[in-house]
């Protein structure tokens, strides 16, 4: 079976810092792949995406960037962390045809200070 | 994606019934309804889709009006496990470009009283 992997759960981090946050998803080949923020009693946002290794989409300007080195890793990062950057980030994964459902890690609650 | 509207919170009794309403009144022919909720501290989770017929899962039913301007999640007997905030999302399969981009709303939030 497939499993979504986040980490890490939780982050502390000071302003200006860097971020890495990694996914990775076992148990499937060539999946879509998503990086979501939710802010604190908003939506989820959809932030980037990729259909494959080095493919990667950008829905709205930020902060931060994505990279897929691997087939089925998929990493969030920022050089300068902002306070605008606090929230619940979650990373996703879909086969790639129209209706499949997308399937969510458990995210990673970024603390900025 | 076509935009849709649900009531900002719910509540209802563990073991009864739960009827979650979404309208989306401008959805257009190539659109999928799709649910997701989620758990307190987690991420969404897939619920259930359709397009016209209504369809049911081991999750909930989902009914879809006739015009489609409006479909209903069913919970058939809810428990504690299932508060949560529930989102009704539209996905226009014309557009396709690779990847599958979901607009999450603001959702309902369900309680569920003991």
């Amino acid at each position: 079976s497939q499993t979504i992997h986040q980490w890490p759960a939780t982050l502390v981090q000071p302003v200006g810092s860097p971020l890495s946050l990694e996914c990775t998803v076992e148990g499937t080949s060539n999946p879509n792949l998503y990086w979501y923020r939710q802010a604190a009693g908003r939506g989820l946002q959809l932030l980037f995406y990729s259909v494959g290794i080095g493919q990667i989409s950008s829905e709205v300007p930020q902060n931060l960037s994505a990279s897929r080195p691997q087939d089925r890793q998929f990493i969030l990062s920022s050089k300068k962390l902002l306070l605008s950057d606090s929230g619940f980030y979650l990373c996703a994964w879909s086969v790639g045809s129209q209706n499949q459902p997308q399937h969510f890690g458990d995210g990673t609650r970024l603390s900025i200070l | 994606d076509a935009k849709t509207t649900q009531p900002n919170s719910m509540e209802s009794n563990e073991e009864e019934p739960v009827h979650l309403p979404c309208n989306h009144s401008t959805i257009s022919g190539t659109d999928y309804i799709h649910w997701y909720r989620q758990l307190p501290s987690q991420g969404p989770e897939y619920v259930i889709h359709g397009l016209t017929s209504n369809v049911n899962n081991r999750m909930a039913s989902l009914a879809i009006a006739e015009d489609r301007k409006s479909s209903t999640l069913i919970l058939h007997r809810a428990t504690l496990r299932d508060a949560a905030v529930y989102y009704c999302i539209l996905r226009d399969v014309s557009v396709w470009q690779g990847a599958q981009k979901l607009v999450f709303g603001q959702g309902t939030r369900l309680t569920i009283n003991p």
